[in-house]
């Protein structure tokens, strides 16, 4: 298995410019999530799927773009990248319990 | 929503001595507390986690204690190894929802 994959790893934007990130899980999980983490201020939840077809707010859900057609794919999209959201973006999935995280993806928008 | 503050926000032991991460919570109904541990360059993997029902749970060198009333819940490592270095999080909220993190703890183990 490989768990939890994320493309692409590393992304340079400038303002305005959109583009969006894939995360990908081989687990069957039904839960999946979408965090940024910066420095200082540990993971906060952007948006996650609790299923197929479903997605919900986070804590920082202003700017970006999910969505979850297959089980197995959520995708964040960033319609027009802004130099706040210069961040590492980790994606994660669950069935109950422990969250699975991918390796990041380092996003700096200039 | 949840708040989850975490203490000290860097750490440094020596090797063979003891590691506390002291994490607080808000909402009495969480049902969940993770610890995850991230390595450079890595995502955050889970290392012990412990449900409401449960004061106590222990891994070999890794402990995780919890106190409902208080709100509060520990991580404790023992006879660190430089191999514990890393940043440590804490986490609360429910199980198969959305979980909220602490700020996390940076640990160093000096040899």
């Amino acid at each position: 298995n490989a768990g939890v994959t994320q493309t692409p790893k590393f992304r340079v934007l400038k303002t305005g410019q959109s583009m969006t990130l894939l995360c990908a899980q081989d687990m069957n999980h039904e839960y999946m999530y979408w965090y940024r983490q910066d420095p200082g201020m540990g993971l906060r939840l952007i948006h996650y799927s609790v299923g197929e077809g479903t997605t919900a707010k986070g804590e920082v859900p202003d700017g970006y773009n999910v969505s979850r057609l297959k089980k197995q794919n959520f995708l964040l999209g960033l319609e027009s990248a802004a130099p706040s959201q210069t961040s590492v973006y980790f994606c994660a999935s669950t069935r109950v319990g422990e969250q699975f995280f991918g390796p990041g993806t380092r996003l700096t928008v200039l | 929503g949840e708040n989850v503050e975490q203490h000290p926000s860097t750490l440094s032991v020596q090797e063979g001595d003891s590691a506390v991460i002291k994490c607080t919570y808000s909402d009495s109904a969480s049902n969940y507390f993770p610890w995850y541990k991230q390595e450079l360059g890595k995502g955050p993997q889970l290392i012990i986690d412990i449900r409401s029902n449960v004061g106590e749970k222990k891994d070999q060198r890794i402990a995780v204690t919890l106190n409902k009333t208080a709100k509060h819940f520990s991580l404790h490592i023992t006879e660190t190894q430089p191999e514990d270095s890393a940043v440590y999080f804490c986490a609360a909220g429910y199980t198969g929802n959305q979980f909220y993190f602490g700020t996390g703890t940076s640990l160093t183990v000096i040899p």
